[in-house]
């Protein structure tokens, strides 16, 4: 099983700020990892699929980055509405495995 | 608009069953895998299983292998998680969640959720 290990757990940041989320995979998943958003009491939406793809009706402050075992969440420009946890998740290998999450607050 | 509903959540003692369901609208449900996401009580997300758009092939998380199994019927636009010999550590809300249009692997569209407790 692939393991993803996001970091930090919490960033505690201000509105205007850019955020940058990490997660790293136990081996190569190539380009095939995602992003998600979760709020409070929601369901997780789709953010980025295949490391850099934005999803359908994602602002452009959303960007991702990276391959391999290596990759990158940034906002550029925090929203007070980005405040939100953030999970990667990978289709590489079954079973598909999610990141324990990042926490954006704000400070 | 595309929507996922789950519904058959609920309160069951340890060893029992439970089947959840997951009605879906708004899209060609034939065309997509659908999977089973679940999250237990503060914590992160876990996949539980995947369907193909045909029913033709399965995955499962390791934790539910041989307990769950995921079905569908198209002609219903519908998706099943029959969940027997439950434990404790299967309570969590569990999304429906739909496979994205560029690969069924990713999940595009995601249902409310549905509560399941696993208690005596």
């Amino acid at each position: 099983e692939i393991v993803l290990t996001q970091s930090p757990g919490t960033l505690s940041l201000s509105p205007g700020e850019r955020a940058t989320l990490s997660c790293r995979a136990s081996q190569s998943v190539s380009s095939y990892l995602a992003w998600y958003q979760q709020k409070p009491g929601q369901a997780p939406r789709l953010l980025i699929h295949d490391a850099s793809n934005r999803a359908t009706g994602i602002p452009a402050r959303f960007s991702g980055s990276g391959s391999g075992t290596d990759f990158t969440l940034t906002i550029s420009s925090l929203e007070p509405e980005d405040f939100a946890v953030y999970y990667c998740q990978q289709r590489s290998n079954w079973p598909l495995t999610f990141g324990g999450g990042t926490k954006v607050e704000i400070k | 608009q595309v929507q996922l509903v789950e519904s058959g959540g609920g309160v069951v003692q340890p060893g029992g069953s439970l089947r959840l369901s997951c009605a879906a609208s708004g899209f060609t449900f034939v065309s997509y895998g659908m999977h089973w996401v679940r999250q237990a009580p503060g914590k992160g997300l876990e996949w539980v299983a995947f369907i193909r758009y045909d029913g033709s092939n399965k995955n499962y998380a390791d934790s539910v292998k041989g307990r769950f199994t995921i079905s569908r019927d198209n002609s219903k636009k519908m998706m099943y998680m029959q969940m027997n010999s439950l434990r404790a550590e299967d309570t969590a809300v569990y999304y429906c969640a739909k496979g994205g249009t560029t690969s069924s692997d990713y999940m595009d569209v995601w249902g409310k959720g549905t509560t399941v407790t696993v208690s005596s």
